[in-house]
């Protein structure tokens, strides 16, 4: 079975600053990785995903994240936050192969500081 | 486009009432998926549906019952609702051969 750990439950961090949100799982099969976004009384929306080829991925708004398999890792990161990034953040992780439903971290909360 | 559709929004209960939180999707997705979200929690699987006419166990399927009426829709009844079941509960649901799976706004749920 696949589990997802994120280290940091809040992270507060200036506006303008970089940002890495980290991500831990385990598995011992191929996985899919996902990073949702969750703002304030709403669902959740995807920020980006690794499914094969390049490690480094990239979403619209300034964020990536990196697969790191020896280290079985996918750690977001911005190198400039804004206000409007204030959000909840879920990675997720689902087996690589079946159909089988997406595992998801407790979530960190990241509060950007004016 | 609408989506994935949940109704309703907001819900009270007192302990021991039933109610049924109705989801709909209108992308023509096979898979659908219950999940209840509760603060430190982060996201539990309560049920999912991975074609019509099936349904499978999550991590928290006690006190919860399913449906997947047809292909749209899956809905998630409390036969006998609990303050344990205090929750904001998501449906979402995923296209086979696609990865990734879409959610709906959210069903808040207060048992008192």
């Amino acid at each position: 079975a696949q589990s997802v750990t994120q280290l940091d439950s809040q992270v507060p961090v200036f506006e303008e600053a970089p940002v890495e949100l980290r991500c831990n799982y385990s598995s011992s099969v191929s996985v899919y990785l996902f990073w949702y976004v969750q703002y304030p009384n709403q669902g959740l929306q995807l920020l980006l995903k690794y499914l094969s080829g390049s490690t480094l991925v990239e979403s619209i708004n300034g964020f990536e994240a990196e697969f790191n398999k020896s280290q079985t890792s996918f750690h977001l990161r911005k190198p400039s936050v804004h206000i409007s990034d204030t959000a909840e953040y879920f990675c997720a992780v689902r087996r690589g192969s079946g159909n089988t439903p997406l595992v998801f971290g407790k979530g960190t909360r990241l509060s950007v500081i004016a | 486009n609408a989506g994935v559709t949940q109704t309703p929004k907001f819900q009270v209960l007192k302990t021991g009432q039933s109610m049924t939180l109705q989801c709909a999707q209108d992308m023509n997705h096979n898979s659908m998926y219950w999940y209840r979200q509760d603060p430190g929690m982060g996201l539990r699987l309560i049920y999912y549906s991975a074609s019509e006419g099936t349904t499978d166990k999550g991590e928290v399927p006690n006190g919860y019952n399913v449906s997947r009426l047809n292909k749209r829709e899956f809905s998630l009844r409390l036969e006998s609702a609990a303050p344990s079941q205090t929750s904001v509960y998501f449906c979402a649901s995923r296209r086979d051969g696609v990865t990734e799976a879409f959610f709906g706004q959210g069903t808040r749920l207060t048992v008192v």
